[in-house]
């Protein structure tokens, strides 16, 4: 079965860092495109970050520039988001995602996580 | 950065057709992903690449993309359908993916 299961959120202060998981089975995880949607609660869907499979391209969104870092274990099957300078507003569950053909950053996510809750407060 | 558009609340009868819309700046020129979220659960895929449908997905969905319109559209609704839907692009010019902002759709 393909799956992926996130791990690491939890509650933290403002100022605070995270390193959230991502663990996949099922697929060949190496030859996938791979990348982080978060959700604040009650709010829509935000597109955070994506990386190639050898690691060469990442992309971000604004927002978080300079303070997230995607990263991957191919050995591992891991993917991870190192989540620093933490704000009030990046509270959200963080899903883990798939992008589907594996060939480009422009595709869409196919598969996704249950998603790990990040809670940033004092 | 590239701006989505989408209705907040679409409803429909069950049986007949709903159309979700996506609005954008030239969105035909790019491609078009539509995912469904029902409460408490992940996002799933049901259209890319503006009419794709993965496997497992009911042909009753379906997607279109012209000019400054992305369309999802599904043909008779179920109950099962309540959700809200996303559409997503890839904006080229800020190198970074964009959500619209949702759309919640209630079977009457």
């Amino acid at each position: 079965e393909v799956q992926l299961v996130e791990s690491g959120g939890g509650l933290v202060q403002p100022g605070g860092s995270l390193r959230l998981s991502c663990a996949a089975s099922g697929f060949t995880f190496s030859s996938y495109w791979m990348g982080w949607v978060r959700q604040a609660p009650g709010k829509g869907l935000e597109w955070v970050a994506i990386m190639k499979q050898d690691a060469s391209e990442k992309y971000y969104v604004d927002s978080v520039k300079g303070r997230f870092t995607i990263s991957r274990d191919n050995a591992k099957n891991s993917l991870y988001l190192q989540i620093n300078s933490l704000r009030a507003e990046d509270t959200a569950v963080y899903y883990c995602a798939r992008l589907v053909t594996g060939r480009a950053f422009y595709d869409a996510f196919d598969i996704w996580g249950q998603g790990t809750m990040v809670t940033v407060s004092s | 950065s590239y701006v989505l558009t989408q209705p907040p609340s679409v409803s429909v009868a069950p049986g007949k057709t709903a159309r979700i819309t996506c609005g954008g700046n030239n969105i035909g020129s790019k491609s078009v992903h539509w995912y469904q979220q029902k409460p408490g659960q992940a996002p799933v895929l049901v259209i890319y690449y503006d009419s794709d449908r993965p496997s497992g997905i009911p042909e009753r969905f379906s997607g279109s993309n012209s000019g400054n319109t992305a369309t999802l559209t599904i043909s008779r609704v179920e109950a099962g359908d309540e959700a809200d839907y996303y559409c997503q692009v890839w904006d080229s010019s800020s190198d970074q993916g964009v959500f619209g902002g949702g759309t919640k759709l209630t079977v009457l």
